[in-house]
């Protein structure tokens, strides 16, 4: 099984609908971010979270909100999507340990607003 | 204006030959970090790099830190289509546990 883990991989939907992306995690990691992934722009920070009482934003956290229901789950809403919004959605976990901060990745969602 | 500026954007070469990647900043950075996205997937880390001047390799993948700690290269040697993909730097500013990453170079090898 996957350590990290995206639902759903795919969405459409229409602008103005709220969205929720959940991910969830094995690793036992502290640390969860949301990155977006646009062609050009590289992988772009929404949010992270250091551990389950941690909010915090990051570079482009417009638009977005998140809830870290647990060690091992961290859920990214669009509260009213809008057709920018259309990316590609990462999940990461970290565990700040050696050199470094690794961070693994799911599979990712991709998004689309009409 | 992203922190970190690689080049090229796209390479496309020939299943043998040699390929440059490099990852350019005028911030300086406590480690960086190359990692490697193919179709469908999340990003998988290749190397982590901590000291300036530092060389790693990885069989035909030679990873370099720049002795200011600014700027780094990605180097195969003979390259094979299984190392087609998306090759992303990612650097740590000091005191920030959080990374920031390049656009990304996308490698085509053809067979």
């Amino acid at each position: 099984d996957a350590d990290v883990t995206q639902t759903p991989r795919n969405r459409i939907t229409k602008t103005g609908k709220r969205i929720m992306l959940e991910c969830s995690q094995t690793k036992g990691h502290d640390r969860m971010y949301w990155y977006r992934q646009d062609p050009g722009l590289g992988l772009r920070l929404i949010y992270y979270s250091f551990d389950v009482k941690d909010i915090n934003k990051g570079e482009i956290s417009d638009g977005y909100s998140v809830s870290r229901q647990a060690q091992a789950k961290f859920s990214l809403s669009l509260e009213s999507a809008i057709p920018n919004q259309t990316a590609l959605y990462f999940c990461a976990t970290s565990d700040l340990a050696g050199e470094g901060d690794t961070q693994y990745f799911g599979p990712g969602t991709r998004l689309t607003v009409l | 204006t992203q922190l970190l500026e690689q080049s090229p954007q796209f390479l496309s070469i020939q299943e043998g030959e040699n390929l440059t990647v490099y990852c350019n900043s005028s911030s300086v950075f406590s480690s960086l970090q190359w990692y490697r996205q193919e179709p469908g997937e999340g990003p998988v880390l290749l190397v982590t790099v901590v000291t300036g001047g530092e060389v790693k390799k990885l069989k035909r993948l030679t990873f370099q830190f720049g002795d200011a700690r600014k700027d780094s290269s990605l180097h195969i040697t003979a390259a094979q289509p299984g190392d087609t993909g998306l090759y992303l730097c990612a650097g740590a500013l000091s005191n920030d546990y959080k990374l920031s990453f390049g656009a990304g170079t996308t490698v085509t090898v053809r067979a």
